[in-house]
């Protein structure tokens, strides 16, 4: 068990560029959380797998806004046509069928410029 | 819906001093709830949780928080501050409608002074 994995930690994009983030959950979970964190606030939920299938997407998932979780494995983020105020901390946890907590990745931080 | 309020948003304690950071929650179901702390750029780790049982709860480093049911409360405590416990402090709900979807509150960053 290595954990819920991120990648990239970090990233810096022009305002206008697509940006995607990839999260790698626990192999036995089969849920999977998406949230977004700005500086002084807590995590707020954009989205939620269960297996492949994206059952809630919060009204903060604008239309640039996507995610994909292909066979129920990995998932990806991509944000389209970036803004400034897209910059934040994304995080990515996932959750067994039957759950209780659910357990976090090192989050992915993107910058706007 | 569920929703977490912490009241607080910074707690400045003393190294040694007793540790109390609140959280109320609103929840139409019965709700488990979390405590989560978070080091700079870093995740969120778990520090306890309350699901079923034992309405006091023993998590890492020392820390216990106690389901009020009564009071809608789930405050952490530790009776000892370490300069090691200073970070960012996140208390979540979840169970609303069967989602097990976690909401947060919006953190309380705990202080530790010499």
């Amino acid at each position: 068990d290595t954990g819920v994995s991120q990648d990239p930690r970090h990233k810096i994009t022009k305002r206008g560029q697509n940006v995607t983030f990839r999260c790698d959950p626990i192999s036995e979970h089969n849920r999977l959380y998406w949230y977004r964190q700005t500086l002084g606030q807590g995590p707020e939920f954009l989205t939620y797998f269960q297996n492949e299938a994206q059952l809630e997407k919060s009204r903060l998932l604008s239309d640039r806004f996507s995610a994909e979780r292909p066979k129920g494995s990995f998932s990806t983020l991509e944000i389209q046509r970036t803004e400034q105020g897209d910059s934040a901390m994304y995080l990515c946890a996932s959750s067994p069928e039957f759950p209780t907590e659910a357990f976090f990745g090192q989050g992915t931080r993107l910058t706007v410029v | 819906a569920q929703s977490v309020t912490q009241l607080g948003s910074h707690v400045s304690v003393s190294e040694g001093a007793l540790v109390l950071l609140r959280c109320n929650y609103s929840s139409s179901v019965p709700p488990y709830l979390f405590w989560y702390v978070q080091y700079p750029n870093q995740g969120l780790q778990l520090l306890l949780k309350y699901t079923t049982g034992a309405t006091l709860v023993k998590g890492i480093n020392g820390f216990e928080a106690e389901f009020k049911k009564s009071e809608t409360s789930f405050h952490l405590t530790k009776p000892s501050a370490h300069m090691s416990d200073a970070a960012e402090y996140f208390c979540a709900v979840s169970r609303s409608g069967g989602s097990y979807i976690p909401t947060f509150g919006r953190g309380t960053s705990l202080i530790v002074h010499p």
